[in-house]
């Protein structure tokens, strides 16, 4: 069974700029989560989604959003892109439930200039 | 305000020790608890988790203790690998009173490092 996918690995941005990523889930997985990871802050969650519904959100800006698609697949946005948006973005899905387990894709290393 | 904290960034152990990583948390609200490993240019990968109703889970060489009065986890590998040097991330979740899955909040994380 293929794992979580992001695309793409690596990309580098100026601030003001907006970016797009994508995270295909495991083939069965409704939940798809995603999460920032930077130096400072460690593993922080952004928002889940499942079965193409914002389920639960973290404590971030508006800039942030994403939505799911009927396949599950999801897309991370984020507009007008700040110096201090530069991390490395996972994507997790699971089955749905809570205590199903997460399984983390590869992430996205967003650098922002 | 941290809600979940790993208090060691990095741990040396001998190869064949046991090694023990501890995390604390604050949120009362939490009663799900994960451990996930991470290599560098990888995602985290899930580990052993253990539920409130629980104080004790086994996996193989993996243990994760917890202790609910002193909001305090501990995650005990025996014996130690050299490929069990990574960071490792205690997480946790809480139920919230709206029901339905909720994120995982991390802790910081510890390198973890096996000398040979």
């Amino acid at each position: 069974k293929a794992g979580v996918t992001q695309t793409p690995r690596y990309l580098i941005k100026t601030r003001g700029q907006q970016v797009t990523l994508s995270c295909s889930p495991i083939s069965g997985h409704r939940s798809v989560s995603w999460y920032q990871q930077t130096p400072g802050q460690g593993l922080q969650f952004l928002f889940e989604y499942f079965s193409e519904t914002q389920r639960n959100k973290g404590n971030f800006p508006g800039r942030f959003s994403g939505r799911q698609f009927s396949n599950s697949r999801s897309e991370m946005n984020v507009s007008t892109l700040e110096l201090g948006d530069s991390a490395l973005y996972l994507c997790a899905s699971s089955l749905g439930a809570r205590a199903d387990e997460q399984f983390f894709g590869p992430g996205t290393r967003l650098t922002v200039l | 305000d941290q809600q979940v904290k790993q208090n060691s960034p990095s741990l040396s152990v001998q190869e064949g020790r046991i090694s023990i990583l501890n995390c604390d948390y604050t949120n009362s609200m939490f009663d799900y608890f994960l451990w996930y490993k991470k290599y560098p240019a990888e995602g985290p990968t899930f580990l052993i988790s253990i539920s409130s109703i629980k104080d004790k889970n086994e996996d193989g060489r993996f243990t994760v203790f917890l202790n609910k009065s002193a909001k305090h986890l501990s995650l005990h590998i025996v014996p130690s690998q050299p490929g069990d040097s990574a960071v490792y991330f205690c997480a946790a979740s809480a139920l919230y009173s709206g029901g339905g899955a909720d994120g995982l909040t991390f802790g910081k994380g510890t390198h973890l490092i096996i000398q040979p």
